[in-house]
């Protein structure tokens, strides 16, 4: 079965604390891993779109990398504006237009 | 440059009442979806349409209709709104199949 799995599901961490959240997928013919952020009330936000294992995008305190079979979201030094949820979502051959999500990570940065 | 926008941002409906949600995107894309997210079942596709004129079913169809008349315009219509159909409402919009999608900020529908 085709599936996003997320971990932890929730993750606290003191501020400057660096961590990392984990996307691993079971899907054959992987065309796009994709992460958001999502902050309560709102829409998810676009963050990295990666397309090949071994691809890595960096934005100001955050490093997305992908592998074959998973996906890291590195946050490093994180601030309290970090608190979010983190979405990641597949596109994969057999699922035309369809984009899979995981269930998300809840990150809380305390300060 | 909005990106993209989503009317009404909330909106109660009794159980057997019709509503349209209104998805407007100004980033030229070909490729819009209606999304629902519920606690514990993530984000799911209701429809999707590839270009002008063209829908389809996504995941969740039932009991939803969309129309795409303007390339810039996506909706997403409840003929008999049930409890069921209490969610947050999202839509998106990509450059093509298997690009980044876009998400607007959102629609929370509760139906009594």
């Amino acid at each position: 079965e085709d599936q996003v799995t997320q971990s932890p599901e929730a993750l606290r961490l003191q501020e400057g604390e660096s961590s990392s959240l984990n996307c691993s997928y079971t899907v054959s013919g992987l065309r796009g891993l994709f992460w958001y952020r999502q902050d309560p009330g709102k829409g998810p936000e676009f963050l990295f779109t990666l397309y090949s294992a071994g691809e890595e995008k960096e934005k100001e305190r955050l490093k997305a990398t992908l592998t074959k079979k998973e996906s890291f979201l590195h946050i490093t030094a994180p601030k309290p504006e970090d608190s979010a949820t983190y979405l990641c979502a597949v596109s994969y051959n057999n699922a035309g237009n369809m984009l899979t999500f995981g269930g998300g990570t809840r990150l809380m940065v305390k300060p | 440059n909005a990106g993209v926008t989503q009317t009404p941002k909330f909106r109660v409906l009794k159980t057997g009442q019709s509503m349209t949600l209104l998805c407007a995107q100004d980033m030229n894309h070909e490729y819009m979806y209606w999304y629902r997210q519920d606690p514990g079942m993530g984000l799911r596709l209701i429809h999707y349409s590839v270009g002008e004129g063209t829908t389809a079913k996504g995941e969740v169809p039932d009991g939803y209709n969309v129309s795409r008349l303007k390339k810039q315009n996506f909706l997403l219509g409840l003929e008999s709104a049930a409890p069921s159909q209490t969610s947050v409402y999202f839509c998106a919009s990509s450059y093509g199949i298997h690009k980044t999608q876009y998400f607007g900020p959102g629609t929370r529908l509760l139906v009594l």
